[in-house]
């Protein structure tokens, strides 16, 4: 069992402010890791998927890093806005790609 | 396309009741995974099938819990009877064969076992 662990569990920021969280996992048999942003009574969304060590992904005004080796992921929104306030979940899955481990989310909240 | 669709979106029964929850994968998608995320909890692994076939059933969590996937196209969750413990949101995801490409997840199903 792979535990993927979120860190903060919540946070409130005021619109404009640059935030970021992290996802830690395990490294042993480390084959990938997703970033999903989820509001509320809508489907989980695929932010990106990372696998090789060092990786760094943009999408507008998120971007999200990797450590294999030391088995973190930092996921960094520039400048929130209001419509950025979702549940950002982080999954890691291992070589033989049967499941995803899920860590708990942080869940933003942007004040305008 | 049409993406991951779940229904019902959401069910409230009694204790001791049958729910079958219902999802149907993105066309093609031979993978088709069944989570649960319990109040405020991390989301988890239930089941994963491949077509028809169960590759992993390591997460279900007691007899009470059923799922099928006949010809390898939608699949049904079936909770009996259901409990109070039961009660949460239940998410199907579907993805190609090919790693590392990201599981498409459904809306989820939201459960509440009164």
């Amino acid at each position: 069992i792979l535990n993927v662990e979120q860190s903060p569990q919540s946070l409130h920021v005021q619109e404009g402010d640059s935030t970021n969280f992290t996802c830690s996992f395990p490294s042993s048999n480390f084959y990938a890791l997703h970033w999903y942003r989820w509001e509320t009574a809508k489907s989980p969304e695929a932010l990106f998927v990372m696998t090789l060590n060092g990786d760094e992904k943009k999408k507008g005004r998120i971007s999200a890093t990797l450590n294999t080796k030391e088995g973190y992921s930092y996921l960094y929104i520039k400048g929130s806005q209001p419509e950025d306030s979702a549940t950002y979940l982080c999954a890691s899955h291992g070589y033989n790609f049967n499941k995803f481990y899920f860590g708990s989310g942080t869940k933003l909240n942007v004040k305008p | 396309e049409a993406g991951v669709t779940q229904f019902p979106s959401h069910s409230v029964i009694e204790k001791g009741q049958t729910v079958t929850l219902r999802c149907d994968p993105i066309s093609g998608h031979d993978n088709l995974y069944w989570y649960r995320r319990v109040m405020g909890k991390e989301i988890k692994f239930l089941l994963h099938f491949v077509k028809e076939s169960k590759q992993d059933e390591s997460g279900m969590p007691n007899n009470r819990f059923l799922a099928e996937r006949t010809g390898g196209t939608y699949s049904t969750l079936k909770v009996q009877p259901a409990e109070l413990e039961d009660s949460g949101v239940y998410f199907c995801a579907s993805s190609s064969r090919t790693p590392p490409e990201s599981a498409f997840f459904g809306q989820g199903t939201r459960l509440t076992v009164v």
